[in-house]
């Protein structure tokens, strides 16, 4: 069964700086990955997504990500934070992006950013 | 392109009470919807899986005759919470992927219930 795991439920980082919010899968063959914004109350915002293309995969906001299969990982970076970016952020995975396919998330990363 | 929307965005309920939410998909066909379910400071928990023209597939653990799902057409999918009680106060989403093909899923703004 597919699993995604993000390490760190909270990142505390300063405006200007750098955030890296790390997501780890797990998959018997490469999936379909994705990393969602929700900010409070509201629903999830699709930051970027890797559908075996490149394997660095840049979003929306200045937000990009890296697919590392021989690691598992998919981590999200933004070489500066802004105030705005302060959210949750959710890692997720599909089997291979079937339209009739759930997402499984992670359980999110509580991005806090501070002035 | 691609905007879900659902309705109501609140809630608030008596014990015992059902109360029906709404997803549409506004400008795409989508054969499945998904309705997950948040709690405060968690992740999203897959419920079910909406079918056009055809019954929901449960996530174990989730009650059908409970959380009753309709998707009567290809742009609408309805959740509807049957005696409610307040331990199904919560963050109610839906998904929805095009008919027409893709691996992107479109999220609904959310609907929150509160069971009193």
């Amino acid at each position: 069964a597919q699993s995604v795991t993000q390490l760190g439920s909270h990142v505390s980082v300063s405006e200007g700086a750098l955030v890296l919010l790390r997501c780890n899968y797990s998959s018997s063959v490469p999936p379909y990955l994705f990393w969602y914004v929700q900010y409070p109350n509201q629903g999830l915002q699709l930051l970027l997504k890797y559908t075996s293309a490149a394997t660095l995969v840049k979003g929306i906001n200045g937000f990009e990500a890296e697919f590392k299969k021989s690691e598992t990982s998919f981590h999200l970076t933004k070489p500066s934070a802004h105030m705005s970016d302060a959210a949750e952020y959710f890692c997720a995975v599909s089997d291979r992006g079937q339209a009739g396919t759930a997402l499984i998330f992670g359980k999110g990363t509580t991005l806090s950013v501070s002035s | 392109g691609a905007v879900v929307s659902q309705h109501p965005s609140w809630v608030i309920c008596k014990s015992g009470t059902s109360v029906k939410i709404e997803c549409r998909s506004l400008d795409f066909q989508a054969t499945t919807m998904f309705w997950y379910r948040q709690f405060p400071k968690q992740s999203l928990m897959l419920m079910a899986t909406s079918n056009e023209g055809s019954k929901a597939t449960y996530e174990q653990g989730v009650e059908k005759d409970k959380f009753l799902i309709n998707h009567a057409s290809l742009t609408l999918s309805t959740l509807t919470v049957t005696s409610a009680h307040p331990e199904d106060s919560s963050f109610y989403i839906c998904s929805a992927g095009r008919t027409s093909g893709g691996e992107t899923q479109y999220f609904g703004p959310g609907t929150r219930l509160l069971v009193l």
